[in-house]
C-alpha cells in the first residue's frame, strides 16, 4: 500500500459547485496532515493544515479522520482560480511525504 | 514562514556533466529537504539535509549521485552528477519552519 494516496483526477467542476477530495495514508503514526496547492509551474504551497476536529477556512474544509486514516478537503463554491493540482501531505516527523496529487479544473 | 530562494531556475546540461543547486532561507531553519517532481507526478523527496553531518538519503538515491552540502541552518545544495537525460527534472529544496515551504525550483533539462 503507497504511503499517501489520492485519486489523481482530473476532476472537471463547474464554477460555484461544490467537490470533495479524499486521501488515505499509510502509516497510524503520521503526526500531522495538510492540503497543499500546485498551480501549473510553481512549486507547491500551503493551502490549509487539518487537524482532527476538522477545520475551516473560507470555503475550505479540511476533516481528518484517524481511525481510518483518511483526510478530505471540501471546496464550496469553486472559483476557476481554484483550478490546481491539491497535494495530500503526511508529517513523520522526520519527513513529510506528498500524495501524487489531485487535478482540479474549474470550468466556467 | 520562511522564505527560500532557489537557483538556478532552470538550466539545460550536457550528459555526463554535473549541476549544483542553491537554497538560502531567510531564517535559520532546523531541517531543510530535497524533492524531484517528473512530469505529471508528485513530489518524490531525494533527501534530508542535515546541517553538520552527512544527508539521509531515500531509497533510491545514493550520495554518489546526488552530494549534498549543508554547511550552515540557512543554506543547502543539492549536485546532481554524471547527468543522464533521465535526471530531466524540477528539483526543489524546503524548509520546515513552521509549515513546510519550497523553494520556487529549478527546472533541469539534460541533453
Amino acid at each position: 500500500r503507497k504511503e499517501v494516496e489520492q485519486d489523481p483526477g482530473p476532476f472537471n467542476v463547474p464554477e460555484g459547485a461544490t467537490v470533495a477530495f479524499n486521501c488515505t495514508y499509510s502509516n497510524s503514526a503520521s503526526q500531522s496532515f495538510f492540503w497543499y496547492r500546485q498551480d501549473c509551474r510553481k512549486e507547491p504551497k500551503l493551502l490549509m493544515s487539518v487537524y482532527s476536529s476538522g477545520n475551516e477556512d473560507g470555503r475550505f474544509t479540511a476533516q481528518l479522520n484517524r481511525a481510518s486514516q483518511y483526510i478530505s478537503l471540501l471546496i464550496r463554491d469553486s472559483k476557476l482560480s481554484d483550478s490546481a493540482t491539491y497535494l495530500c501531505v503526511v508529517n513523520l516527523g522526520d519527513k513529510i511525504i506528498f500524495g501524487k496529487g489531485t487535478r482540479l479544473h474549474i470550468l466556467p | 514562514s520562511a522564505v527560500i530562494s532557489q537557483k538556478p531556475s532552470r538550466d539545460i546540461c550536457q550528459r555526463g556533466t554535473s549541476l549544483t543547486i542553491q537554497c538560502q532561507v531567510d531564517s535559520q531553519v532546523t531541517m531543510m529537504f530535497w524533492y524531484r517532481q517528473q512530469p505529471g507526478q508528485s513530489l518524490t523527496l531525494i533527501a534530508t539535509a542535515n546541517q553538520g553531518s552527512e544527508a539521509t538519503y531515500e531509497s533510491g538515491f545514493v550520495i554518489d549521485k546526488f552530494p549534498i552540502s549543508r554547511p550552515n541552518l540557512t543554506f543547502s545544495t543539492l549536485t546532481v552528477s554524471n547527468m543522464s537525460p533521465e535526471d530531466s527534472s524540477i528539483y526543489l529544496c524546503s524548509a520546515s519552519s513552521g509549515g513546510y515551504t519550497f523553494g520556487s525550483g529549478t527546472r533541469l533539462t539534460v541533453v
